[in-house]
């Protein structure tokens, strides 16, 4: 079936430090979200890319949508400990009933 | 404009017992998701369900588990005879129209399930 893979699992970083976390789908994507979870929270919508080779910036937050729409990346410039949580990346599935295919998620620890 | 409402927040169950979580979407909404999920793990879909109907029910375990959106009052994730495994974070989200994936799905607090 449908798999949305993420790497990497973990990442510790000082904080001032870039980090980036990728997400790969097995399957062309209509679309892809990304979503931000604080320990003991619920996901957070952070935004949503449909089109090829699209980029959007969100303050330090840069997302971009491979050419094939397979692929996307979050990219976090100069992290603070308030980017603290989980980055999930998730697709749309397949089979168009609208429900979400989640990667496993990037969990990002930032050292003061 | 309230968010997604779910309850309880923590509910904590002995093997063998049921477990009813419920969920009310935002207003407006009239599609609802469940999605659970495991400690350290990413969010596995359940069961999509619009009023009175379930959608996509491809996620959930053929035993044990069922799901509901009555036209009137929030949609009620079932759970019978809970075992260990059962434990988990419960997540639902609602969306204005049939997503397609084209409209956010946004997520409601989650009930954290426990079983002893």
């Amino acid at each position: 079936g449908q798999q949305v893979m993420q790497i990497p699992q973990y990442q510790h970083v000082q904080e001032g430090e870039d980090f980036t976390t990728y997400c790969n789908s097995s399957t062309t994507l209509s679309n892809i979200q990304w979503y931000k979870q604080r320990p003991g929270g619920h996901p957070v919508f952070l935004i949503q890319l449909v089109k090829s080779g699209e980029v959007k910036k969100q303050k330090r937050l840069t997302f971009q949508f491979g050419e094939a729409k397979k692929n996307s990346s979050l990219h976090i410039t100069a992290t603070q400990t308030t980017d603290v949580g989980t980055y999930f990346c998730a697709g749309a599935d397949s089979s168009n009933t609208g429900k979400l295919i989640f990667g496993q998620g990037t969990t990002l620890q930032v050292k003061p | 404009n309230a968010g997604v409402m779910q309850n309880p927040r923590h509910l904590v169950r002995r093997r063998g017992q049921e477990a009813r979580l419920r969920c009310s979407p935002m207003k407006g909404h009239s599609h609802v998701y469940w999605y659970r999920q495991l400690p350290e793990e990413g969010l596995k879909f359940m069961v999509y369900l619009q009023k009175e109907n379930i959608i996509d029910e491809s996620g959930m375990p053929k035993e044990r588990f069922s799901a509901e959106f009555p036209k009137e009052g929030p949609s009620i994730l079932r759970i019978q005879q809970v075992v260990r495994g059962d434990s988990a974070a419960y997540f639902c989200a609602s969306s204005p129209t049939r997503t397609g994936g084209l409209e956010t799905q946004y997520f409601g607090p989650g009930t954290r399930l426990l079983v002893l």
